[in-house]
Parts: C-alpha cells; structure tokens; sequence
C-alpha cells in the first residue's frame, strides 16, 4: 500500500462545477499536509497548507481529518484555468534534522470544460 | 518570491558519462531536495539536505550521489549515467525549522541514450 494514495482520475467537470478530490495517507505520525498544483510539464507550485481546522483560500478549500487519515481539496465555480494535476503532500519531521520528509502522492488530474 | 533555479532545462548525455545537476536558491532556505518525476511513479526523492555539508538519502538513492558546499547550491550527480536515469529532475528547497512547504526549481529533462 503506497503511504500517500489519490484517486488519479481523470476528472472531467464544466466550467462553474464543483469538484472535491480526497488523499488518504497511511502514516499516522504525519505532521503536516500541503496541496500542490502541476501544469502539464511545469513543475509544482504551492497551492496551500492544509489545517486540522479547514483552509480557505477563494475558491479551494482544504481540509484534515487525522482521526481518518485523510485530506481533501474542494474547488469551487471550477475555471478553465483549474485545468492540472493536483498533488497531495505528506510531511514527517526527521529525528535527527530540521528537514521535513515529503511524501507526494501521485496525483489526481483535472480537466476543466467550457 | 522564492527562486529555484536548475543550471540546464533540457540535457543529453551518453551512458556512462557523469552528470552534473545543478540547483541553486535565494531564500535562505535550509534544506534542499532532488527528487525525480516518472510517468506512473510520481515524484520521488533522490536526496535531501537540511545543512551544508549534510545530506540525507531519500527513496532511491542509487547511482547519485549530491553535494551541497554553499548554503544557496545543491548539486545532483550521476556518477556513470544509465539510460534508467532518463527522467525529468526536480530540485526544491524549504525554510526549515517548522517550515516544511517546499518551493520548485523548472526541472531538467535528462535524457541518457
């Protein structure tokens, strides 16, 4: 079982339409959670943290549920411009550095229609 | 704005050849990482440091090995390059501390024929 897992998709959706995608992770230790944007051959950018008490930023709102192990990414009125691959990032505090491990998952694409 | 920079976007080299890697960031930025991105096997990591002169192996360390003399520069690099190491490279860094989002250079495209 891989310790980050998302539903690849693809998500088709239209403009306007709202789309949830969940991440389950299998490390219960994990410290701290972050969704990442992927354009097609770009590399990810930061979307946002993600908080056991939600987190909204506009349209995306992000939200941890430790006690089931997962995290989730709602988008709103869904543009064109959502149109990527959004990844989801597990961290684990290293015992011996400052240094957080990361752990991706492998994706969930998304396609947005006029 | 963080800037992570990587010395090349696209790259070709024979097997066998070593290959250098080379990412540098103006942050601050504690710890640095090499990952790679394959179709099908999503980002993993190569190595990471969280100091200079200190380094950590990641997932898949085999047949790379990195270098961080400067705070600002991590350096990736395949000792004797295999076509199983054509892939895309990504190198990032983070702040540290309880900082742990980590910031991307563009990548560069290796191919070993």
């Amino acid at each position: 079982r891989k310790e980050v897992e998302q539903d690849p998709g693809p998500f088709n959706v239209p403009e306007g339409a709202t789309v949830a995608f969940n991440c389950t992770y299998s490390n219960s230790a994990s410290q701290s959670f972050f969704w990442y944007r992927q354009d097609c051959r770009k590399e990810p950018k930061l979307l946002m943290s993600v908080y056991s008490s939600g987190n909204e930023d506009g349209r995306f709102t992000a939200q941890l549920n430790r006690a089931s192990q997962y995290i989730s990414l709602l988008i709103r009125d869904s543009k064109l411009s959502d149109s990527a691959t959004y990844l989801c990032v597990v961290n684990m505090r290293c015992y011996n550095t400052n240094a957080g491990k990361s752990t991706f998952g492998d994706g969930t694409t998304l396609t947005v229609k006029p | 704005d963080v800037k992570v920079t990587q010395s090349s976007r696209y790259l070709v080299k024979r097997t066998g050849e070593k290959v250098f890697l080379e990412c540098v960031q103006d942050m601050d930025h504690e710890n640095m990482f090499w990952y790679r991105q394959d179709p099908g096997l999503g980002l993993r990591l190569i190595y990471f440091s969280y100091d200079v002169k200190m380094k950590e192996k990641g997932d898949i360390p085999e047949g790379y090995s990195v270098s961080r003399e400067k705070k600002e520069r991590f350096s990736l690099i395949l000792e004797s390059a295999s076509t199983n190491q054509t892939s895309m490279y990504l190198c990032a860094s983070s702040p540290g501390g309880r900082s742990y989002e980590q910031y991307f250079g563009p990548g560069t495209r290796l191919t070993v024929t």
